[in-house]
């Protein structure tokens, strides 16, 4: 089974720490994307990386950044957590090469930011 | 902004009953995808229907697509206890918008036993 592994399902931080959520798949999938979902808001689209070295910011990239070192890790970084960052943060992944591709989501990463 | 939105919000049925959910969107897209998600988990993919597509079944899940009112609805017949989750519908544009899907607020389906 393909498989999408966020490293940490619950996350407490303090207000101004630095924050590294990791993401790694294992479908050798060239795209890669964080999302952060709020109530009534949906999914938006913080950050996405076509290939490794590669990003592109999405509809909200403020206060985050990214790095994808190697194809199968994506990682996002806070770098000074702020209480607005408590979410849901969502890693997704699917292949490059082919259209009408679905998304392969990880499984989730609460974050509460004091 | 949200390429698409879903009506209604939130939605309360019996088991047994059918459960229609609808997405609008803005501008004109390569596919339209429907995922689902239980409380406080990852979307898992349902089905994917193509912008030269009118409708699409899968199991007990019916798609359908009108690109000329830029709207798709999802049908889920003789909902089950385990069909409670939220649904959510995302646009595909393609290479144009850098092969990004985005995401509508969902819909919370309440199925009652």
């Amino acid at each position: 089974d393909v498989k999408v592994t966020q490293s940490s399902r619950y996350l407490v931080k303090r207000t101004g720490e630095k924050v590294f959520l990791e993401c790694v798949q294992d479908m050798d999938h060239e795209n890669m994307f964080w999302y952060r979902q709020d109530p009534g808001l949906g999914l938006r689209l913080i950050y996405f990386s076509y290939d490794v070295k590669m990003k592109e910011k999405g509809d909200i990239p403020e206060g985050y950044s990214v790095s994808r070192e190697k194809k199968e890790r994506f990682s996002l970084i806070l770098e000074s957590a702020s209480t607005n960052q408590t979410s849901m943060y969502l890693c997704a992944s699917r292949p490059f090469w082919r259209q009408d591709e679905k998304l392969f989501f990880g499984s989730g990463t609460q974050l509460s930011v004091l | 902004s949200q390429q698409g939105e879903e009506d209604p919000q939130a939605l309360s049925i019996q088991e047994g009953e059918n459960a229609t959910m609808n997405c609008s969107y803005k501008t004109s897209i390569n596919n339209l995808q429907w995922y689902r998600q239980n409380s406080g988990r990852g979307l898992v993919h349902l089905i994917l229907i193509r912008s030269n597509e009118r409708e699409k079944h899968s199991g007990r899940l019916r798609v359908t697509l009108d690109t000329s009112k830029k709207s798709s609805s999802l049908l889920i017949t003789a909902s089950r206890a385990a069909d409670t989750a939220s649904y959510f519908c995302a646009t595909d544009r393609g290479e144009a918008a850098g092969n990004k899907l985005t995401f509508g607020g969902g819909t919370r389906v309440l199925v009652k036993p």
